[in-house]
């Protein structure tokens, strides 16, 4: 079954601060796997979007890396700022002609300052 | 240009009554979907329509529930006979075609009392 795992569920830091979130899916390859931001009372954002092939895609400050071999992603946020508090999902379209994504629950992020 | 646009933002109904939530996609996008956000949870999907067609309507309940986009004018979700477990937040995506990005609105908050 196609799923998306990701943790830790709620993080909380201190502006200025680095943190990493992680993504684990249990099919590979897949078509692409997307990193979205989701603020408080708004739709999601796509960040970044990987493909099977490929190891890392920055976006600002936020970076995903992807290692096929444990079947995870991570999303890397540098140098925090308040407004990067919000929740942050990934998301995963896997192959076989499926052309709706499984989305992750998501990480909710507190950047404190 | 206009992103994907929802209304309204918040409804609130008494149990029993009837809901229609409506999606604007972006301008040249033919494909909608709708989407399920309980407190806590992921996004969870629904259904996925092309103009005046469902293509999968897979993760919407058998009851009550029913999805439309029709030629002219916004997709519409409409819940009949509302209970308290229909609370929730609905979002709708809309894409080029079914293998490009999904945008999504805001969404729309429904309240049952």
């Amino acid at each position: 079954k196609n799923q998306v795992e990701q943790s830790p569920q709620s993080l909380i830091i201190l502006e200025g601060k680095n943190c990493t979130l992680q993504c684990n899916y249990t099919v590979s390859p897949f078509s692409n796997l997307r990193w979205y931001k989701q603020d408080t009372g708004r739709g999601p954002v796509s960040l970044t979007i990987m493909t099977f092939s490929e190891n890392t895609k920055s976006n600002g400050r936020y970076t995903a890396t992807l290692d096929a071999d444990t079947k995870q992603s991570s999303l890397h946020i540098t140098a925090s700022q308040l407004s990067d508090s919000a929740s942050y999902i990934c998301v995963v379209r896997f192959p076989g002609g499926s052309y709706i994504p499984t989305f992750g629950r998501g990480t909710s992020l507190i950047v404190h300052p | 240009n206009a992103g994907v646009m929802q209304n309204p933002r918040h409804l609130v109904r008494r149990r029993g009554q009837e809901a229609r939530l409506r999606c604007s996609p972006m301008k040249g996008h033919s494909h909608v979907y709708w989407y399920r956000q309980l407190p806590e949870e992921g996004l969870k999907f629904m259904v996925y329509l092309q103009k005046e067609n469902i293509i999968d309507e897979s993760g919407m309940p058998k009851e009550r529930f029913s999805a439309e986009f029709p030629k002219e004018g916004p997709s519409i979700l409409r819940i009949q006979q509302v209970v308290r477990g229909d609370s929730a937040a609905y979002f709708c995506a809309s894409s080029l075609d079914r293998d490009n990005e999904q945008y999504f609105g805001p969404g729309t908050r429904l309240t049952v009392t």
